[in-house]
């Protein structure tokens, strides 16, 4: 009965290296997120998607490209992968851009 | 634009104890959200409450309470007797009434409950 899934877990990796996350939720909601939590637990919002369609792109790389194939997921998939890449990596998804966000478990990245 | 402000980076309490984390919160607009989310060790974001501009009525649930003044810009959050359980980093979070916005978030306050 998952909210918002996110795959995988944990995910270690060798510099330059290309690697996707998968998210999906379960609640119907028409707006999904991906944020970044850095090694000093500060979040920062990267992409926003409602209905399929990019809403919000903050100045990210562009090694970064969100996919959101239907109103239920959003990947996330990062080319070249650096060093400073190494993050948790956060899902959320809310019905409307003012409710309650509901987030994922979280993706963390390791790149060696 | 738009700020969030947690002044606290860390605070230590002995189980009992009463403590409030404070945010203050920066925008021009007049109808905006604030939110708060707890992140236990465990690491996920778990959502606990959300307030519009427009309702400053505090609010308790539980052990917890919430005191929104627009007066001084602050959202503040109280727990009262705390547990061992309420360990964990704790964000102040602000979004606008704008499609195309999404939370700004304070950078945390880490409670530690000791037993």
């Amino acid at each position: 009965d998952t909210a918002v899934s996110q795959t995988p877990k944990y995910l270690v990796t060798q510099m330059g290296n290309d690697k996707s996350i998968k998210c999906e939720q379960n609640l119907g909601h028409d707006t999904m997120y991906w944020y970044k939590q850095d090694s000093k637990k500060f979040l920062k919002i990267m992409f926003s998607y409602n209905n399929k369609e990019l809403i919000i792109n903050e100045t990210v790389p562009n090694r970064f490209s969100p996919k959101s194939p239907d109103k239920a997921h959003l990947n996330l998939h990062i080319n070249s992968l650096e060093l400073g890449d190494s993050a948790v990596y956060f899902c959320a998804s809310s019905q409307a851009y003012y409710n309650e966000q509901f987030f994922g478990p979280g993706t963390r990245l390791t790149v060696l | 634009a738009q700020k969030v402000t947690q002044a606290q980076t860390e605070i230590s309490v002995v189980e009992k104890e009463d403590v409030t984390l404070d945010c203050v919160y920066e925008t021009r607009d007049t109808t905006y959200y604030l939110f708060w989310y707890k992140q236990p060790p465990s690491g996920e974001l778990v959502f606990l409450i959300r307030r519009n501009s427009f309702d400053e009525q505090n609010e308790i649930s539980g052990r917890y309470s919430w005191n929104f003044q627009k007066s001084t810009s602050s959202f503040n959050f109280t727990i009262t007797a705390s547990q061992v359980v309420d360990s964990a980093v704790y964000f102040c979070a602000l979004t606008l009434n704008q499609a195309g916005t999404a939370l700004i978030f304070g950078k945390g306050t880490t409670l530690s409950v000791s037993s």
